[in-house]
This record gives structure tokens, sequence and C-alpha cells, in this order.
């Protein structure tokens, strides 16, 4: 079956606890992206990767790193967390200007 | 500033009534307009792409039309599991290959039976 996993699901950390969400793809898409999304504001997104080793950033990148070492692979990274990192998060993938396929979200709660 | 702009915020309906969302968009070249449709819990599904102005896409008792400052969302007859928050989204041409999607805000749709 053709998805978008992340994980974990749901996460409650604490101020400055370093942690990463995964993002896995299974349709081979070249296309990668995290975003953002909070009520009233929509869905924004923070980073994106074009293909393998090439990542660049979305419109709300600040405190948020990515890699893309693998084409399946798209891992979110949280270095030192803050309250305002609380969000529902979701990955996305695609081929290049193709409907982007979307996971089911990580909702990450920071104290 | 490319921007995307859906209205009403909420609607509410009975099970039959038909009814329209709007997304109204203003991007420095439209590559194509997207429709998700999102329920709780879950991530953005997509419905339909759009490219031109004119174009009209269906699929079941949604239909999607395009011009070139706003996009309808037709729900015709609409059942109790058509209630979900209906997304919007533009895709400009920029100089250079981008995928980027720039969202609305969205409508929540709820229809009573």
């Amino acid at each position: 079956e053709a998805q978008v996993t992340q994980n974990p699901r749901y996460l409650i950390t604490v101020t400055g606890k370093k942690l990463t969400v995964t993002c896995s793809q299974n349709m081979n898409h070249e296309y990668m992206s995290w975003y953002r999304q909070d009520p009233g504001l929509g869905l924004r997104q923070i980073y994106y990767s074009m293909n393998v080793e090439v990542t660049d950033k979305g419109d709300v990148p600040e405190g948020y790193k990515v890699s893309r070492k693998e084409k399946r692979n798209f891992p979110l990274i949280l270095e030192s967390p803050s309250p305002n990192q609380t969000s529902l998060y979701f990955c996305a993938s695609s081929f290049l200007f193709q409907p982007q396929h979307f996971g089911d979200g990580t909702r990450l709660s920071i104290l | 500033e490319d921007q995307v702009t859906q209205s009403p915020e909420a609607l509410r309906l009975q099970e039959g009534e038909s009814s329209s969302l709007n997304c109204s968009y203003t991007v420095s070249g439209l590559r194509g307009l997207f429709w998700y449709r999102q329920d709780p819990g879950k991530g953005p599904e997509f419905l339909f792409t759009l490219y031109s102005a004119g174009e009209e896409k269906e699929k079941e008792r949604l239909k999607a039309t395009l011009t070139k400052k706003e996009s309808f969302l037709h729900i015709t007859a609409p059942k109790p599991e058509d209630s979900a928050t209906y997304l919007c989204a533009v895709q400009a041409v920029r100089g250079g290959a981008t995928n980027k999607l720039i969202f609305g805000t969205g409508t929540l749709l709820a229809v009573q039976p």
C-alpha cells in the first residue's frame, strides 16, 4: 500500500530535550516536505527536499533541522524544542508538480 | 505575496442540501490549484487538481471549478460522510523548480442527517 508513515503519532516532552520525528514513504517520490498545522494559520511549510542530499527552508524553518540521506526517509529534528513548537506536524511526498501525499500527522506537545 | 483565502470558515448543511465552498487566491503565476479533504486525526487526502481557468473536475458528489481568481467546490446532495475540513492550496510558477503548496485555512463542513 502506498503510504507516508510518521512516527511517533503523539509525543509530550519538555523544553530543551532533543527529539526526532521520522517520516518514510514507499512511493519512490523525489520530493518530500514537512508542514506544521496551527489553528487559524493553516498548513505552513517548514522544510522541503527536492531529492537526496538536497534540502531547503520553507516559510517557518526556525528551530528545525532536516536531513535527506536516503530517498525514502526525511526526518525532522528539533534540537532544543520550545513551547511555541507545540503543533500538529505533517510529512508529505510527491513526484515533482504532482499532488502531495500526506502522513497522518504527529501531535507534538512541548511543556 | 501569494495568498489563499477560504470561505466560509464553517458550514453546516442538512443531508441533501447542496452548497459551495469558495477558495480565492492571489499568486504570481498559477501552476495548479489543489483541493484536499482532511478528517479529524488524519492527514489531508487529495481530491482534485485544476490547472487553468474554465477547468472542472468531478468525483461522486463533489465538483471543483476554477476561474482566474477563485475556485469553487460544489457539493451536491451531501451525506453525513462528507463531513470534513476541505483545504485549498495553490502551487505557483517561479523561477526554478519548486513544489511548494500555499494552503488556505480550510472550511469545516458538517452535514447533519
